[in-house]
């Protein structure tokens, strides 16, 4: 079955660590984002990526960074630049155009701060 | 004051009850409109797509309408059922110079109980 995969679903990073988000999918998707979900906020976007080796800062991009080197992965790391991590991260996808078609979301990882 | 607001911002039923939940929102130009379902700790998954020359749309138990000339969209669900609880948001995606912008509301929390 094809869907979009995020992987671990919990992480617990220790002050002034990078880690990574893993963010894979087999949908044959050009486009991939990154969001950001916090209590009593919408969605926000940190990074976008619509082409293999191209990726754009969305709203929220400081302390942040990715990498599209396959079609198919789209990493989010969270540096120790980013204050306040702790939140849900969500990846997604489309076929391709932000926002003409419809976004496939993965199940989301939660990092927590320590 | 959020560009995308939901109301109510929770909301108890009992099962087999019907519900609408409101959307309103002030950003253009206006490209389409959506309303995604959050289950806790899950990514969002979609519900309905509208665009301009749409009023209504049913996936199922739900029924989603827009007035694009009041900026205003509603969710009906009939007969609601325990698995219905859960997060609804409403997504407006808008035209942009640099493509389509999707902006969230920050959601109804919905619980439907015995």
């Amino acid at each position: 079955d094809g869907g979009i995969t995020q992987s671990p679903k919990y992480l617990f990073r220790k002050e002034g660590q990078n880690v990574t988000l893993s963010c894979e999918q087999n949908l044959n998707h050009d486009a991939m984002y990154w969001y950001r979900q916090d209590p009593g906020q919408g969605l926000r976007l940190i990074y976008y990526s619509q082409i293999v080796n191209d990726f754009q800062k969305g709203d929220i991009a400081e302390g942040y960074s990715v990498s599209r080197e396959k079609k198919e992965s789209f990493p989010l790391t969270v540096t120790s630049a980013q204050k306040n991590p702790t939140a849900f991260y969500l990846c997604a996808s489309t076929r391709g155009g932000q926002g003409r078609y419809g976004y496939t979301f993965g199940s989301g990882t939660r990092l927590t701060v320590v | 004051k959020n560009q995308v607001e939901q109301s109510p911002q929770s909301l108890i039923i009992l099962e087999g009850k019907n519900c609408t939940l409101q959307c309103n929102y002030t950003v253009s130009p206006f490209s389409n409109l959506r309303w995604y379902k959050q289950d806790t700790g899950r990514g969002p998954v979609s519900l309905t797509i509208m665009t301009f020359s749409e009023n209504t749309k049913s996936n199922g138990r739900y029924t989603a309408t827009l007035d694009a000339d009041t900026k205003q969209s509603s969710l009906h669900i009939t007969a609601s059922q325990l698995s219905d609880s859960a997060s609804y948001i409403c997504v407006v995606v808008i035209l942009t110079g640099g493509g389509n912008k999707l902006t969230f509301g920050t959601g109804t929390q919905l619980k439907v109980e015995l």
